[in-house]
Order: C-alpha cells, then structure tokens, then sequence
C-alpha cells in the first residue's frame, strides 16, 4: 500500500532563512509526487508536482522540490521565507492508474518575524 | 479558469439532524469528484469519490453518503450526524485526462456537530 511520511509535525523558522521540508514515500511504481500548502481555515493550494523528467521541479510561491529515487524522497524547499508562507504542507503520492492521492498528516510551518 | 465552490462555509448541527453539503466545479467538464474529511493532526481522508454522474466510490464505511446528480455537482450527505462526524469537509475536483492527477480543493466546511 502506498504512504506518505512527513517526519516533522512542527517546524519553526525566522523569517528570512531558509526552509526543506521533508517528505518520503512508499509507493510500488512509479510515483507522481505534489506537495499542497493549507492556510488556517482554507483549502489546498497546490504548490508543485512530480510526474517524471528533471528531478528538480519549480512551483509557485519560489518553491521547489527535489525528487530522489534512491532515498524515496520529496523534500520542498525554498532559500528565504517570508511571513506570510506560515501554513500546513501537506505532500501526496500518486501513481499512473490511480485517481486517488495519499496525503502525509502535514507539517504545520510557524515563521518568527 | 476552473472554481470550485463549496457551501455553506460553517455548519453547527446537533446530534442525530440530517446533513448535505454541496460543490461545484465551473470552468471544466466531466471532473473527477472528491470528498475528503480534515480532523486535527491526521491529515485528509478520502471519504467519496466520482469519475462520471452517479459513479460513487466509497473508501470510509460510515453513515455518510454522496451523490453526482450532475456533471459539476457533488453533494456530502447523512441522514443522522454523530458527534464524531465532526471536521473540515473538503471537496476537491481533478482533470480525467491522463498524466495530470492533481487535485484541486474548494475552500471547505467547517461542520461542528453539538
């Protein structure tokens, strides 16, 4: 059955410095691979995604994740964050053939101004 | 571009009264159709899902129900709450076109069952 590990429940940063959240996977085939950011109160917004090719992809917001097979990893990251990414990350994994996302329990990020 | 809309926004229901939260998709055809439920610390379950009007999977034996009476329209429903019912109610809506598999979240319902 696939999963979804996010090691850290609580991270908190000053603003300014720089973030990797950690995500790992279990997944028999290929996985597609997301990571989702939730403000207090609101829906997921997608940040990026992972389908194949170049392992570093780029999202929104000057995000961006690292696809490592070998380490069954999808750590996002970002070199200066501001206030306002304060939220909940949640990463999800997927797989060709499936409809359904399996979500990690998401990492709450807190910024110290 | 797509919206997705979800209401009401906030819900506070006693015990053992009937339940229907509602989506909908506009800007796109033939979505696929998701329910998930949000409790604190365990991150989202999929509770319901829909590939086409009046296909609904189930992933969570509980006494909720949904239903797809139309293409851009999914509907949460239970005939009697319990306190455990509970949480953040996410709808969420993807494309049927293969490779794209993300998903695409409403703002959500904050139900609070008394």
């Amino acid at each position: 059955a696939q999963s979804v590990t996010q090691p850290d429940i609580h991270i908190t940063v000053s603003e300014g410095a720089s973030l990797e959240l950690r995500c790992n996977y279990s997944y028999g085939a290929t996985p597609y691979l997301f990571w989702y950011v939730q403000s207090p109160g609101q829906g997921l917004q997608l940040l990026l995604k992972y389908f194949s090719g170049d392992t570093l992809v780029q999202g929104i917001k000057g995000f961006e994740a690292e696809f490592k097979r070998s380490q069954s990893s999808f750590n996002l990251r970002k070199p200066s964050v501001p206030w306002s990414d304060a939220a909940e990350y949640f990463c999800a994994v997927t797989g060709a053939g499936s409809y359904q996302l399996t979500f990690g329990k998401g990492t709450k990020l807190s910024v110290i101004p | 571009s797509q919206t997705i809309h979800q209401w009401p926004a906030t819900l506070v229901q006693p015990v053992g009264s009937p339940l229907s939260l509602e989506c909908t998709v506009e800007g796109t055809s033939n979505p696929n159709l998701y329910w998930y439920r949000q409790a604190a610390g365990r991150g989202l379950q999929l509770l319901f899902y829909s590939v086409g009007i009046g296909q609904i999977s189930s992933e969570v034996p509980q006494n909720l129900s949904a239903s797809r009476p139309q293409d851009r329209q999914f509907i949460l429903s239970s005939k009697k709450l319990l306190l455990s019912d509970s949480g953040f109610y996410l709808c969420a809506w993807g494309t049927s076109l293969v490779p794209a598999y993300e998903q695409y979240f409403g703002p959500g319902t904050r139900l609070t069952v008394t």
